[in-house]
């Protein structure tokens, strides 16, 4: 089956103090893997897309990594302004046309001033 | 630019109201979705439309009608609902093939009397 597994649920920072989250995933084939933040009440903002083992992007403190079997969201020097819940989410190549993503449930960041 | 936009940004409603949740873009982006996020879940997808017509539905209850009047725009009509349909509505939209980034809106927040 199909899964997405994300770690630590929660994680609590002091401002510099740089760290990762992990999503790893099993799909029968991966078309795609997609990083968003979230802030409470709000929708989903996205952060990257990923397709190929080896690619990674970057957006001011923020790196995604991906490999065969995890992505990584590295946050360097995080401030409080980072503080949300941040989502994996995966494409499989068995979901054909249907645009299904599976996602992860989430880590829970916090950032202390 | 990459926005969607939503309105109402909340709505309160009986069980024997009917409303509409409305949502716009105008990327050029030929997918659009509605997703329902109970909190400290992700979102769960309903329905998805590809070049205006309807594409996936998750065996969504019929008290949820979706519509797709153009391109830009997709509705979600609401009849009958029960207390735990209450949650935030999300729309998405995504260029063309099923790899797409999904863009999201800033959601409704919906409650059900």
């Amino acid at each position: 089956e199909d899964q997405v597994t994300q770690s630590p649920e929660a994680l609590r920072l002091q401002e510099g103090e740089s760290s990762s989250l992990n999503c790893s995933y099993t799909v029968s084939g991966l078309r795609g893997l997609f990083w968003y933040r979230q802030d409470p009440g709000k929708g989903p903002e996205f952060l990257f897309t990923l397709y190929s083992a080896g690619e990674e992007k970057e957006k001011e403190r923020l790196k995604a990594t991906l490999t065969k079997k995890e992505s990584f969201l590295h946050i360097t020097a995080p401030k409080p302004e980072d503080s949300a819940t941040y989502l994996c989410a995966v494409q499989a190549e068995n979901a054909g046309n249907n645009r299904k993503l599976i996602w992860g449930l989430g880590t829970s960041l916090a950032v202390n001033p | 630019d990459t926005e969607v936009t939503q309105t109402p940004k909340h709505l309160v409603m009986g069980m024997t109201n009917k409303k509409s949740l409305k949502c716009e873009q105008h990327m050029g982006h030929r997918a659009m979705y509605w997703y329902k996020q109970k909190a400290k879940k992700p979102p769960e997808l309903m329905f998805v439309y590809s070049y205006e017509k309807l594409s996936i539905n998750e065996s969504v209850p019929s008290r949820f009608s979706p519509e797709c009047p153009n391109s830009s725009l997709l509705n979600l009509h609401l009849h009958a609902l029960q207390p735990e349909d209450s949650a935030l509505y999300l729309c998405a939209s995504s260029l063309d093939r099923a790899t797409d980034t999904q863009y999201f809106g800033p959601g409704t927040r919906l409650t059900v009397l």
